[in-house]
């Protein structure tokens, strides 16, 4: 089990705003470590989204945005079109695990 | 053109082993840290292993420490992991992925393979 919960689904009509959450701890965001988001589309690999909290690398619409605030963070989707249908994750690293590296649950995002 | 192609991937018996591998072009390979990351048949994300660009430092997920082993070959522009005791659970896609920033593993992964497919099964 993660220890970044995301909720499991959201969704929204096309030109509404989502939001997911990225649920952490004093070990991970909290303690303040970056917290990066990628998308994944259905059969593909993912894909970098958001880097550094809050940053998009070229070419990602500014649709998209980031956020983070104590122990947890925010991805945010604006204006919300039918290929932004995929599944969502966030990433940090955590100092209690010997690993380093956490993804996030997952969240699958459904336009309706 | 980053490009990382990853290959190895069979059907294998549980206890088995098995060695995957990810060729890198494109990037300056040795600047760069990578990764190992799977997703279990319609699973979420699960990060596997790192090694820095030098292979002087590796970090591994609790679930593989001490069954697998990241290394890289800088000469050859490829990463390897070998995979050792192999159980059930470890069926799934393995990805071979790039750190974004160069001597460092704190900026996320910007580049992605496709993947090569592990099935643990008797």
């Amino acid at each position: 089990q993660s220890v970044l919960t995301q909720p499991p689904s959201v969704s929204g009509a096309p030109g509404q705003r989502v939001t997911i959450s990225c649920t952490g701890s004093s070990s991970n965001i909290g303690a303040g470590y970056d917290v990066h988001w990628y998308q994944q589309l259905p059969g593909t690999a993912p894909k970098l989204l958001i880097y550094g909290n809050s940053n998009r690398p070229s070419g990602v619409p500014d649709r998209f945005s980031g956020s983070k605030s104590g122990t947890s963070a925010s991805l945010a989707i604006t204006g919300l079109q039918a290929e932004d249908e995929a599944d969502y994750y966030c990433q940090s690293y955590d100092s209690s695990l010997s690993g380093l590296y956490v993804f996030g649950t997952g969240t699958k995002v459904t336009v309706l | 053109e980053v490009q990382l192609v990853e290959s190895g991937g069979v059907v294998v018996q549980p206890g088995g082993s098995l060695r995957l591998s990810c060729a890198a072009s494109g990037f300056t390979f040795d600047d760069y840290t990578m990764h190992w990351v799977r997703q279990a048949p319609g699973k979420g994300l699960e990060w596997v292993s790192l090694i820095s660009w030098d292979g002087g430092s590796t970090y591994y997920a609790d679930s593989v420490k001490g069954r697998f082993t990241i290394s890289r070959d800088n000469s050859k522009n490829s990463l390897y992991l070998q995979m050792n005791s192999l159980r059930t659970e470890d069926t799934a896609l393995y990805y071979c992925a790039k750190d974004k920033d160069a001597g460092s593993w704190y900026q996320g992964i910007d580049y992605w393979g496709q993947g090569t497919l592990v099935t643990v099964s008797s």
